[in-house]
């Protein structure tokens, strides 16, 4: 079974662009969440997709937005942004909301912002 | 949410066994106490979960204590491959929605 997938790997862009991350999960998920990793906060929770609604978000300005679509891929949007942006973005799924469900994670995507 | 305190670095020589503790004592009766690593460079990975006993899978095994305010990773043979950010995450058992917390995390250094 193949694992999470995310595209790009690597992304630059400059200050004020926008940018938008995807990922498709494991067969079978249906819940996606996202996590931003960066050297000074580590790693912290952006939102959760379950069957295209999201149950549950971090606290991040309105610029993090994301949807799921109903073959459970999953994107996230970052509009205007900011230096402190570049990060590595992490997408995860399990197989439904359960907390004993493990969930599984994609390489990343490695943001620069210029 | 749950409070969770790791030390922050650990040393273990190749294929010595390896505990790894975490002291959650604000934990609640229904948190489930789960174990992520990430190795340098990958995304985190599951490593084990449990609830009240003592849980063994292929990676690791996990004691938990009888109040449930701390618990141990333990890494029976630590490897090279074993070297990486083991992070401790309580996880509510009846409302969760996928949010994990993660802390500052054990970096484990494995030296052959």
């Amino acid at each position: 079974k193949a694992g999470v997938t995310q595209t790009p790997r690597y992304l630059i862009k400059t200050r004020g662009q926008q940018v938008t991350l995807s990922c498709s999960p494991i067969s079978g998920h249906r819940s996606v969440s996202w996590y931003q990793q960066t050297p000074g906060q580590g790693l912290q929770f952006l939102f959760e997709y379950f069957s295209e609604t999201q149950r549950n978000k971090g606290n991040f300005p309105g610029r993090f937005s994301g949807r799921q679509f109903s073959n459970s891929r999953s994107e996230m949007n970052v509009s205007t942004l900011e230096l402190g942006d570049s990060a590595l973005y992490l997408c995860a799924s399990s197989v439904d909301r359960d907390s004993y469900n493990e969930q599984f994670f994609g390489p990343g995507t490695r943001l620069t912002v210029l | 949410d749950a409070k969770t305190t790791q030390p922050n670095s650990m040393e273990s020589n190749e294929e010595e066994p390896v505990h790894l503790p975490c002291n959650h004592s604000t934990i609640s009766g229904t948190d489930y106490i789960h174990w992520y690593r990430q190795l340098p460079s990958q995304g985190p990975e599951y490593v084990i979960h449990g609830l009240t006993s003592n849980v063994n899978n292929r990676m690791a095994s996990l004691a938990i204590a009888e109040d449930r305010k701390s618990s141990t990773l333990i890494l029976h043979r630590a490897t090279l491959r074993d070297a990486a950010v083991y992070y401790c995450i309580p996880l509510h058992g009846s409302s969760n929605t996928g949010k994990l917390i993660f802390g500052q995390g054990t970096t484990l250094q494995v030296k052959p």
